[in-house]
């Protein structure tokens, strides 16, 4: 069955710090994303990738770096976490553009 | 930056009725439609897509997509408490390579 594993399922971060979230996927799907849903909102493209060892940059890139080291992982990093970073972040692949996102758990992620 | 409008912000259905979610978009030329579900402290999923105009059916559930009026909706028939979730569409926009996703619609379904 096509998955994809974030991990950590949560993460605490103090402003300032450097947090990674990783994403992996079994699905042979090119394409991945991160988005990030705050509280009861939907979803923000921060960051996708449609090739390994490349990544473009979504609506709202500022604050955070992406890696696509191979098909099947993709990481999202904050070098200096800020406490507006406070989100879910929701990690998807999909096999083209036009084809249906299979989505991750998500990273709950509180910077204080 | 492309944007996509969702209508209404949440809305309370009885068990049994019909269920209307609206969205709307900036640019006749987008290319990609799709309806997400997601259930309270989970993931969304993927529930229906549609390229181009007119209407789809599978289910319980219709798309309709007007293209010139920049408008596509979602229509859920004989809504279930189950069917109580956040419904997000989305759009691929011309040249796009992701999905803008709307800011959802809270659907709550009373027995």
């Amino acid at each position: 069955e096509a998955a994809v594993t974030q991990s950590p399922r949560s993460k605490v971060a103090v402003t300032g710090g450097k947090v990674t979230l990783s994403c992996h996927q079994t699905n042979n799907h090119d394409y991945m994303y991160w988005y990030r849903q705050d509280t009861g909102h939907g979803l923000r493209l921060i960051h996708y990738s449609y090739v390994a060892d490349s990544t473009e940059k979504g609506d709202i890139p500022d604050g955070y770096k992406a890696s696509r080291p191979s098909q099947e992982n993709f990481s999202l990093i904050l070098e200096l976490a800020s406490l507006s970073q406070t989100a879910v972040y929701f990690c998807a692949s999909s096999v083209t553009a036009n084809s249906d996102y299979t989505f991750g758990s998500g990273t709950r992620l509180l910077v204080i | 930056q492309q944007k996509v409008q969702q209508s209404p912000e949440s809305l309370i259905v009885p068990e049994g009725a019909m269920t209307s979610l609206n969205c709307t978009f900036s640019d006749s030329a987008s290319q990609y439609f799709a309806w997400y579900r997601q259930h309270s402290g989970k993931a969304p999923k993927a529930l229906m897509s549609i390229f181009s105009n007119g209407e789809k059916e599978e289910g319980r559930f219709t798309i309709h997509l007007n293209k010139a009026s920049l408008h596509f909706s979602l229509h859920i028939r004989d809504s279930q408490p189950s069917d109580s979730a956040l419904y997000l569409c989305a759009v691929r926009y011309q040249g796009g390579r992701a999905l803008i996703f709307g800011t959802g619609t809270t659907v709550s379904v009373s027995p």
